[in-house]
């Protein structure tokens, strides 16, 4: 029974380039969230999507990022023009149909873990 | 604002005594709270839920504790092992949230043998 899966678990890119983080929820589950962790702080919400569609992205950045959950694939997170700030760990976690709010947990991915040099 | 605050504490504890992890939340209609636990370099991992209509609610090991009164959740972890130092993170939930559940900073456990 895989948990959510996360890749790369780690990435290096250089200030400008474009980074890609993905996402694949735990089987059955048709919720997917973005979480931003920096060094030695809690986890951000970025954003909530269900299949095609963008419930929540009130924690996005308003540039450079994206977010998407196509009908067939993975989520993925995407970050253009990176910059040393945008240096973290990236967490992907899924939960079931109705989300937290009908009672349901939400399960964390390993992370994917963003340097910009 | 949202925000579920530990204010960075350490704790450090004997093996074999309790631990108890502290919590204070800022918004009182959060409904649903939840303890995890992070590894360095790994996701957070789930360890136990309460909602609000609950006081107490123990799993193995760990019981958490809620205090709407004063919007206080905590942790307690019985008979601590070196396999549980770590960072533990509470996390609350609303109507007013959503789906997405608020973090706070974190309390990084150290358990000495």
């Amino acid at each position: 029974n895989a948990g959510v899966m996360q890749n790369p678990r780690h990435l290096v890119r250089r200030r400008g380039q474009e980074a890609r983080l993905r996402c694949s929820p735990m089987k059955g589950h048709s919720h997917v969230y973005w979480y931003r962790q920096l060094p030695e702080e809690g986890l951000k919400f970025m954003v909530y999507l269900q299949k095609e569609n963008i419930i929540d992205e009130s924690g996005m950045p308003k540039e450079r990022f994206s977010a998407e959950f196509p009908k067939e694939g993975p989520s993925i997170l995407r970050i253009q023009q990176v910059v040393r700030g945008d240096s973290a760990a990236y967490f992907c976690a899924s939960s079931p149909q109705g989300g937290t709010r009908s009672g349901n947990t939400i399960y964390f991915g390993e992370g994917s873990w963003l340097t910009v040099v | 604002g949202e925000s579920v605050g530990l204010h960075l504490p350490t704790l450090s504890v004997q093996e074999g005594d309790n631990s108890i992890i502290n919590c204070a939340y800022s918004n009182s209609a959060s409904d649903y709270f939840i303890w995890y636990k992070q590894e360095s370099g790994k996701g957070p991992q789930f360890i136990i839920d309460i909602r609000s209509n609950m006081d107490k609610r123990q799993g193995q090991r760990v019981t958490v504790l809620l205090n709407k009164t004063v919007k206080h959740l905590s942790l307690q972890i019985a008979a601590t092992q070196p396999g549980d130092s770590a960072v533990y993170f509470c996390a609350e939930n609303s109507l007013e949230y959503g789906n997405k559940l608020v973090f706070g900073a974190g309390t990084i456990l150290r358990v000495k043998s």
